[in-house]
Parts: C-alpha cells; sequence; structure tokens
C-alpha cells in the first residue's frame, strides 16, 4: 500500500484502557507527525520526529505517549484517556522538517472515549 | 511564530458559481503556501501550492493567488460543484520553521 496508513481507522475505549494508534508511511520520508482533529477546531499539532526523534511536543499530556522506532513507523500509546480526548487523530509525514515541505495526511483515527 | 487567519469559516454557494477563500499570514518569511481539502470521514489532501516566486498558479478550476506584500494569499474555485464541498484548509511556512503552520479551515457547501 502507497502513502500514508494509520490503524485502526475507529477505536471505542474507556477512560481505564490502555490503546495504541499506529501509523506507517511508504513515501520514504524523514520527518513523521500526530495531529488532534476535534470538531469545529483548528488542526493541533502533538508531536514532530524526525530521524526517529522527537522534536516537539506541543504541550500534550503524558496520557499520551508517542512512539517512533524507525522513520517508516509511528505510534500513540494511549491511556486513562478523558472523554474530551475523543477526536480524529491524524499521523502525516514530509519528506524532511522543513515548513516548505509538503505534509502527506493519513486518513486518520475516529477515537471516541467513553 | 506565524499566524495564519483563514476567512470566511463557512462559505455557500450555488453549483456553477465561484468560490474565495482568503487566508493572511504574519511571518515575511514565509514562502511556501499550500491549500488542502479535507472531505468529509477522509484525510486532508494537498491539492494546489504555491511558493514565492509565483503570484499566481492555476489547476483546472482551481487557483491561488498570493500578494507577498500584503501577506495573503487565496483558493478560488470556479465553476463549482457539488464534489468540491469539502473543508478547506491553507496553510504557511517557511525554511526555517518545522512545519507549515494552518488556518482554521473553510467548510464549503456547493448546493446543486
Amino acid at each position: 500500500e502507497t502513502g500514508v496508513t494509520q490503524t485502526p481507522r475507529h477505536l471505542v475505549m474507556g477512560m481505564t484502557n490502555k490503546k495504541s494508534l499506529k501509523c506507517e508511511q511508504h513515501l520514504g520520508h524523514n520527518a513523521m507527525y500526530w495531529y488532534k482533529q476535534s470538531a469545529k477546531k483548528p488542526l493541533e499539532l502533538m508531536f514532530v520526529y524526525s530521524l526517529e526523534e522527537r522534536v516537539e511536543n506541543n504541550s500534550v499530556p503524558s496520557r499520551f505517549s508517542p512512539e517512533c522506532p524507525n522513520s517508516s513507523h509511528l505510534f500513540l500509546h494511549l491511556h486513562t484517556l478523558q472523554p474530551e480526548d475523543s477526536a480524529l487523530y491524524l499521523c502525516a509525514s514530509s519528506r524532511g522538517l522543513a515548513g516548505t515541505d509538503t505534509q502527506y495526511f493519513g486518513p486518520g483515527t475516529r477515537l471516541t472515549v467513553l | 511564530g506565524e499566524n495564519v487567519e483563514q476567512h470566511p469559516s463557512t462559505l455557500s454557494v450555488q453549483e456553477g458559481d465561484s468560490a474565495v477563500i482568503k487566508c493572511t499570514y504574519s511571518d515575511s518569511a514565509s514562502n511556501y503556501f499550500p491549500w488542502y481539502k479535507q472531505e468529509l470521514g477522509k484525510r486532508p489532501q494537498l491539492i494546489i501550492d504555491i511558493r514565492s516566486n509565483v503570484g499566481e498558479k492555476k489547476d483546472q478550476r482551481i487557483a491561488v493567488t498570493l500578494n507577498k506584500t500584503a501577506k495573503h494569499f487565496s483558493l478560488h474555485i470556479t465553476e463549482t460543484q457539488p464534489e468540491d464541498s469539502a473543508v478547506y484548509f491553507c496553510a504557511a511556512g517557511s525554511g526555517g520553521s518545522y512545519i507549515p503552520t494552518f488556518g482554521r479551515g473553510t467548510s464549503l457547501i456547493v448546493h446543486p
């Protein structure tokens, strides 16, 4: 499969559960990102990775824990989430880490926290 | 840092009309301006972008214009069709920033 893929596409979890979101890019890119997209809110950048190193954490609560084992894979580990964390979580990648590099988005994981 | 303002937040047009979405940015160093389209339940996808060495770029029914002096850029869609209905995001970026900064999005509704 080409482009950026994400699994699962939909996830329902209780506040005490632990789950992980997975992102994979097949574009040979060096940078990967997690965004949160809530209804009627702008895209919120959560984490930025370049060559498997985290370069930015946008004041994200510790109940979200990212992991980037290699430049093609990115995970978001979730634990003790709150209902307000329900949102669409988008992964993206770009060739390099620069504001002039096009971002390519995955299809997203629709997360519902009960 | 960069600040991108996007207007309007909602735009409703009749099929066949033109639609214009405007964005302003604050950082004069920005030189890359992409536009993304996000259909309901789908991912944001790049539809057109412009770099600061050009003032206008066209691709069939869509065009983007850039005014670097005024720090604003616009997306123009002509002969709109119902399948153009989506949320459109603008963004602005420079080589000195990690990523482009996104606008808040415009929900375009094209009525048949």
